[in-house]
C-alpha cells in the first residue's frame, strides 16, 4: 500500500521560531490533508491540499505531487501551536480510494 | 460552518460488552468513515460506507465491528464484545464525495475497556 513518511518525528522550538514539517507519499494521490492533534485529542483539518500551495494565517502548506512530497510551513509559533501535526493521504488510483492513510506525524513542543 | 459531532466523548466500558458510539456527519455529505487511533499512534482507516453499504474495510474491522446507519442523520459504529485492546480514540468523517474532496472529522470518543 502507498506509504506516508513524517520528518522530523519530534521538534522542540522557542516561541516566535519558523518551523518546516515534511511529508513524503510513495504513490500518486486523490488528497492530502495536515491535522493538527490537539492535547485533547481533537483532530483540527488545517488544509486540503493534494497540490499547489496554500496559507491560513501563520501556517501554509506546500504539495509538490509530482514529486510526491509537502510541507507544512508554521512561522512565529505559539504555545497553543503545540501537538501533533499529521499528513493523511489517498491514493489517486486503484482500490482503497477515499480512505485515509496517515503518517506517525510531527510531534511539535513549543516553549515560551 | 457545519461539523462532524460525535457521542460520547468518552466512554468507558467492562470488556465482554457491547458498546455503540455515535456519529452525526455533515447534512449533505454521502461517505462515511471510521478511523481509530491508539494511545500514541497513528490514526488507523477502519471502514467506509455509502449508500447504506460497507465500501471498504480494513483488516482490523473484524466480525467484532458493525456499523449501520439506522436513520437520515446518524452512523454508528458497534462493537460486539469489547476486549482491552479495543480502547483507543474512536474518529467518524464524511466527506461529499470519495476522491477530490476533503473529510471532515469529528472530534472523537475515547473508548476505554476496563
Amino acid at each position: 500500500g502507498i506509504q506516508v513518511e513524517q520528518s522530523p518525528p519530534d521538534l522542540i522550538l522557542q516561541e516566535g521560531a519558523n518551523s518546516t514539517l515534511r511529508c513524503n507519499f510513495s504513490d500518486s494521490v486523490n488528497n492530502l490533508q495536515w491535522f493538527h492533534q490537539n492535547p485533547w485529542g481533537q483532530l483540527i483539518n488545517l488544509f486540503y491540499i493534494p497540490s499547489g500551495t496554500k496559507q491560513n494565517g501563520r501556517l501554509s502548506a506546500t504539495t509538490v505531487a509530482t514529486e510526491r512530497y509537502s510541507l507544512l510551513y508554521i512561522s512565529s509559533s505559539q504555545t497553543t501551536d503545540s501537538g501533533v501535526y499529521f499528513c493523511a493521504v489517498d491514493k489517486e488510483y486503484g482500490g482503497s480510494q477515499g480512505n485515509l492513510i496517515f503518517g506517525k506525524g510531527t510531534k511539535l513542543s513549543v516553549k515560551p | 460552518e457545519p461539523e462532524v459531532t460525535q457521542t460520547p466523548s468518552h466512554q468507558v466500558t467492562q470488556m465482554g460488552q457491547e458498546v455503540i458510539l455515535r456519529c452525526v456527519p455533515i447534512s449533505n455529505h454521502l461517505y462515511f468513515y471510521w478511523y481509530r487511533q491508539i494511545l500514541g499512534q497513528k490514526v488507523e482507516f477502519l471502514v467506509s460506507f455509502y449508500n447504506n453499504e460497507i465500501s471498504e474495510k480494513s483488516e482490523i474491522f473484524d466480525d467484532q465491528f458493525s456499523v449501520e446507519r439506522p436513520d437520515g442523520s446518524n452512523f454508528t459504529l458497534k462493537i460486539r464484545s469489547t476486549k482491552l485492546e479495543d480502547s483507543a480514540m474512536y474518529f467518524c468523517a464524511s466527506s461529499f464525495d470519495r476522491v477530490n474532496q476533503p473529510q471532515h472529522f469529528g472530534d472523537g470518543t475515547r473508548l476505554s475497556i476496563l
